[in-house]
């Protein structure tokens, strides 16, 4: 089976950066992904990472050790928009689509 | 349109009533998603559809019946449900079961009474 752990909730005031670690452990593994949630919205993907090493999107950079089976996601220049829920989700090996997600971290942004 | 359109947004059913939740996206995705999501907590995948067939069932009860009546649509078809199902359902598609970025729908906010 799968199991991921992300702390619960994170705070941060507008402009910093913030890190969401996310551990897991996985009979085998496929890529971390991660996805932004809204109060009442539907989860929308984020970034997604299969080799070692740091993914770069605008604001938004992920990062996997694969050895360490740990990513984190780092958000810089918060704005009070990126207040959220976010998930880490594993794929196991045999299915990459076959999402399991971590408990999710509520990020609250303050001015 | 990258779009995943789901209805009714919201649905109040009885444990004793049939109804059917729809989900559509026309982005030509050929794998489809359900997922269960409780309050507070991550969404669970309870079934996926590849090429219109039914290729993961996550051990979910009979009471739960998917269908994929053509690659653009998805339905979820709800019978003799318990109120420990009251959940927002979820449905998410994805350009082929190996692409690892889903798209998901705003889901249907289902109580049951």
């Amino acid at each position: 089976g799968q199991s991921l752990e992300q702390p619960s909730e994170v705070t941060a005031v507008e402009g910093a950066i913030v890190q969401i670690n996310c551990t897991y452990q996985t009979s085998g593994f496929y890529g971390l992904s991660w996805y932004q949630q809204h109060d009442g919205g539907a989860p929308t993907f984020l970034s997604y990472n299969a080799l070692d090493g740091l993914e770069e999107t605008g604001r938004f950079s992920s990062f996997l050790s694969r050895s360490d089976s740990y990513g984190y996601l780092l958000l810089q220049e918060l704005q009070m928009k990126d207040s959220a829920s976010y998930f880490c989700a594993v794929s196991p090996n045999n299915a990459g689509n076959m999402l399991t997600f971590g408990g999710g971290t509520r990020l609250m942004v303050k001015p | 349109d990258t779009e995943v359109t789901q209805t009714p947004k919201h649905l109040v059913m009885g444990m004793t009533n049939k109804k059917s939740l729809k989900c559509e996206q026309h982005m030509g995705h050929r794998a489809m998603y359900w997922y269960k999501q409780k309050a507070k907590k991550p969404p669970e995948l309870m079934f996926v559809y590849s090429y219109e067939k039914l290729s993961i069932n996550e051990s979910v009860p009979s009471r739960f019946s998917p269908e994929c009546p053509n690659s653009s649509l998805l339905n979820l078809h709800l019978h003799a449900l318990q109120p420990e199902d009251s959940a927002l359902y979820l449905c998410a598609s994805s350009q082929d079961s190996g692409s690892h970025e889903q798209y998901f729908g705003p889901g249907t906010r289902l109580t049951v009474t």
